[in-house]
């Protein structure tokens, strides 16, 4: 069956860490996979896109990575900051953008 | 500038009553509009997407339903709410797909709705 994970529901680092998510999936062929925030009561809102092509994405202290041969993608912010504390959200396309499938998401809680 | 409304923003409804949700979007052409429930400390569950006009795709089957009356408006409906229905209703449009391209979607503000 096809199946999408995140690593953990809730993750606490110490302020000026790196954090470390992790994106699973089974079953699934994405074009892309895309990383989403999501504070609480309020929508997602887009980080970034990495195609299934490319191996990494920057985009100032966030850095994805996605390995199709092991069906995961790893999310990292560097030098977090209590202000990143907020569910991150991976998702895959599996319909030629039309149609999107969504991690149940890990909530990060950053330690000042 | 694309922005993106959904209305109202919390709502309690009986079960039984009807439901209506709508979500418009400003600034854009032709986009795909979709309607996800969130269930609390859930991950995000894809109900309907629209790729045009009177076009609806329903991921899942139950009883609420969805309709595109104009390019840039998308309504979710219900004839009788169920306790199961209530959740976090979120809408969200992207950009239409061109070839080799790929678009992240632009969330609204999501309705929060209770049914008792």
């Amino acid at each position: 069956s096809q199946k999408i994970e995140q690593n953990s529901e809730a993750l606490n680092i110490q302020e000026g860490k790196t954090a470390t998510l992790t994106c699973n999936y089974t079953n699934y062929s994405p074009a892309y996979l895309q990383w989403y925030r999501q504070d609480p009561g309020r929508g997602p809102v887009f980080l970034l896109l990495i195609r299934e092509n490319e191996k990494e994405k920057r985009k100032e202290r966030l850095k994805v990575t996605f390995d199709t041969t092991l069906k995961q993608s790893l999310f990292h912010i560097t030098a977090s900051q209590p202000a990143d504390s907020a569910t991150y959200l991976c998702a895959l396309d599996v319909y030629y953008g039309q149609n999107f499938v969504f991690g149940p998401g890990t909530r990060l809680s950053v330690l000042p | 500038s694309q922005t993106i409304h959904q209305w109202p923003a919390t709502l309690v409804q009986p079960v039984g009553s009807p439901l209506s949700l709508e979500c418009t979007v400003e600034g854009t052409s032709n986009p795909n509009l979709y309607w996800y429930r969130q269930a609390a400390g859930r991950g995000l569950q894809l109900l309907f997407y629209s790729v045009g006009i009177g076009q609806i795709s329903s991921e899942v089957p139950q009883n609420l339903s969805a309709s595109r009356p104009q390019d840039r408006q998308f309504i979710l409906s219900s004839k009788k709410l169920l306790l199961s229905d209530s959740g976090f209703y979120l809408c969200a449009w992207s950009a239409t797909r061109l070839a080799g391209d790929y678009n992240e979607q632009f969330f609204g503000p999501g309705t929060r709705l209770t049914v008792l």
